[in-house]
């Protein structure tokens, strides 16, 4: 079965520090992985996804994930945190064992930015 | 282009009454989802669509009902609401998986909030 973990529920950091949100995986063949944000009373909004293509992989706003296979990690990093980051960040899996594009939720890391 | 939309944006109801959440997309999607977000908790899937006239439970379906009877509508039902019903309701559809690279992506919904009381 697909999983995800998320490592810390809650991050706070300095605006303008780098940014590190840790994402560990479980997956019984090669995942596709996301990482969704969701700012404070609004929908989910996908900022990257990795598909087996680059293992680094680019998103909106800054942010990037690094895809570790060795590691079963999908880290998502962005080298300077903005006020406008703070917001919840889900890293997810998807799960393909029943034929349709299910996703796995982690349970979220709140991210916030301190001035 | 608006996306997915959904109504209301927040409900309070009373317990044992019903309710139907409406869900819309105009990106022509076949897949549609509903999930249910507790406070503190990530997303689970309580009933998916995989075209009109098809749907299938997903991890949380009890209390819940959906009918797909086009594919730009996906309404959620809930019959007897009860106090662990409480929640945010999200709606979000794709592509089916398969068809290059974008079809992995899911887009959702603002959300419904609901209370039951």
């Amino acid at each position: 079965a697909q999983s995800v973990t998320q490592l810390d529920s809650h991050v706070s950091v300095s605006e303008g520090t780098p940014v590190l949100l840790r994402c560990n995986y479980s997956s019984s063949y090669s995942p596709s992985l996301f990482w969704y944000v969701q700012h404070p009373n609004k929908g989910l909004q996908l900022l990257l996804k990795y598909t087996s293509a680059a293992t680094l992989v680019k998103g909106i706003n800054g942010f990037e994930a690094e895809f570790k296979k060795s590691e079963t990690s999908f880290h998502l990093t962005k080298p300077s945190a903005h006020m406008s980051d703070a917001a919840e960040y889900f890293c997810v899996v998807r799960d393909s064992s029943g034929g349709y594009n299910k996703l796995i939720f982690g349970a979220g890391t709140r991210l916030a930015v301190h001035p | 282009n608006a996306g997915v939309t959904q109504t209301p944006k927040f409900r309070i109801l009373k317990i044992g009454q019903s309710m139907t959440l409406q869900c819309t997309q105009d990106m022509n999607h076949n897949y549609m989802y509903w999930y249910r977000q507790d406070p503190g908790m990530g997303l689970k899937l309580i009933y998916y669509s995989v075209g009109a006239g098809i749907t299938d439970k997903g991890e949380v379906p009890n209390g819940y009902n959906v009918s797909r009877s086009t594919t730009e509508d996906f309404p959620l039902r809930l019959e007897l609401a009860a106090p662990s019903q409480t929640s945010v309701y999200f709606c979000a559809s794709s592509y089916p998986y398969g068809g290059g690279d974008h079809t992995d992506t899911q887009y959702f919904g603002p959300g419904t909030r609901l209370t039951v009381l």
